[in-house]
């Protein structure tokens, strides 16, 4: 089977750095990508990581680790507007991508 | 640049009544399209996926179909709704290959089956 575990709800204050998790099993792997969804809309991409390491777009982060099929995102200078949630989703085919549960982002003052 | 649109934004339909959600991309030409369903305050289930004019592949078994008559056209329907196909549903575009860990998604519809 395939699944993809994130912790369902992390909490920080604006300008802290948070850290959200992804463990995986699958199938397949070539890559793992990172969403954000604000609650109503629709997800937007963040990042890929294909390789192992850290990749920096901005104030976010995504970092993989292959041999432990593990990855996270790491959001700094946390602001109001990064309250939302944050799905991790594992390119698995050439066409297609499966989706973790989600990690509710709060972000207090 | 490309953009991608859903119809209806919501909608509120009875048991066992039809359904056709349809989108549409500009911008681009020969996408992946997806459909994927989203219950409330959990992930994206792929439903069905395309790689090209009729060519359909179908990841959960259900009372749902998906069709795409055009190159930029994706439609979901189904011909009898239960009550469990109430969610959120999202149509996305992706690129080729090396770019299809890039999705991009549509406004979404949430159906509501009552």
């Amino acid at each position: 089977g395939q699944s993809l575990e994130q912790p369902s709800e992390v909490t920080a204050v604006e300008g802290a750095i948070v850290q959200i998790n992804c463990t995986y099993q699958t199938s397949g792997f070539y890559g793992l990508s990172w969403y954000q969804q604000h609650d109503g809309g629709a997800p937007t991409f963040l990042s890929y990581n294909a390789l192992d390491g850290l990749e920096e777009t901005g104030r976010f982060s995504s970092f993989l680790s292959r041999s432990d099929s593990y990855g996270y995102l790491l959001l700094q200078e946390l602001q109001m507007k990064d309250s939302a949630s944050y799905f991790c989703a594992v390119r698995d085919g050439f066409q297609k991508l499966v989706f973790g549960t989600g990690t509710r982002l709060l972000v207090s003052p | 640049s490309q953009t991608i649109h859903q119809w209806p934004a919501t909608l509120v339909q009875p048991v066992g009544s039809p359904l056709s959600l349809e989108c549409t991309v500009e911008g681009t030409s020969n996408p992946n399209l997806y459909w994927y369903r989203q219950a409330a305050g959990r992930g994206l289930q792929l439903l069905f996926y395309s790689v090209g004019i009729g060519q359909i592949s179908s990841e959960v078994p259900q009372n749902l179909s998906a069709s795409r008559p055009q190159d930029r056209q994706f439609i979901l329907s189904s011909k009898k709704l239960l009550l469990s196909d109430s969610g959120f549903y999202l149509c996305a575009w992706g690129g080729r290959t090396s770019r299809s860990y890039e999705q991009y998604f549509g406004p979404g519809t949430r159906l509501t089956v009552t």
